[in-house]
């Protein structure tokens, strides 16, 4: 059972740039989140997806962050117009029973 | 507001000898608790959990303690083997609440020493 995979693992992009971050969860999980992670700090989490609804997003930016979980295919986390406080890595997790939540190896985006 | 606190940033202990890692919370609505371990470049990989509900869970090398009137939590290594040498996260869970999420610390950085 392949664990959680994420892609791509590293990303640059220039500030005003889109950055799309996907995560594709074990088999059989139907719950995904997403964290984030600034240097020295501990996970934030951002939100948590089930297939095609958004149950929570209270950890997300308002302006030009948005998620989905399609039903078909990976979540994605999609940044519009990145900025360098973005930066940052983001790390996406799923879980059998919303308990254990198994993370991927994230994607540490870089804006320059 | 920190709700998860890991105070030491990090620790360092001889192979062979017990690591105790230590994690307080304050939001008293938190009753399910998480350990991970981190390498540098890689995800967090889930360790062990203990729900309120319990004091104590083992596994393997691997001990966690609960003291909820103290709002605290500890995690022991026993014994410390060079590979455990990693960042170690505190996580915890309203599972009351709908959305699951965890809450972490900023983590504690342990170095087993051979």
């Amino acid at each position: 059972n392949a664990g959680v995979m994420q892609n791509p693992r590293h990303l640059v992009r220039r500030r005003g740039q889109e950055a799309r971050l996907r995560c594709s969860p074990m088999k059989g999980h139907s719950h995904v989140y997403w964290y984030r992670q600034l240097p020295e700090e501990g996970l934030k989490f951002m939100v948590y997806l089930q297939k095609e609804n958004i149950i929570d997003e209270s950890g997300m930016p308002k302006e030009r962050f948005s998620a989905e979980f399609p039903k078909e295919g990976p979540s994605i986390l999609r940044i519009q117009q990145v900025v360098r406080g973005d930066s940052a890595a983001y790390f996406c997790a799923s879980s059998p029973n919303n308990y254990e939540q198994y993370f991927g190896p994230g994607t540490r985006l870089t804006v320059t | 507001d920190q709700q998860v606190k890991q105070n030491s940033p990090s620790l360092s202990v001889q192979e062979g000898r017990i690591s105790i890692l230590n994690c307080d919370y304050t939001n008293s609505m938190f009753d399910y608790f998480l350990w991970y371990k981190k390498y540098p470049a890689e995800g967090p990989t889930f360790l062990i959990s203990i729900s309120s509900i319990k004091d104590k869970n083992e596994d393997g090398r691997f001990t966690v303690f609960l003291n909820k009137s103290a709002k605290h939590l500890s995690l022991h290594i026993v014994p410390s083997q060079p590979g455990d040498s990693a960042v170690y996260f505190c996580a915890a869970m309203d599972s009351g609440g709908s959305n699951y999420k965890l809450t972490f610390g900023k983590g504690t950085l342990l170095t087993v020493n051979p």
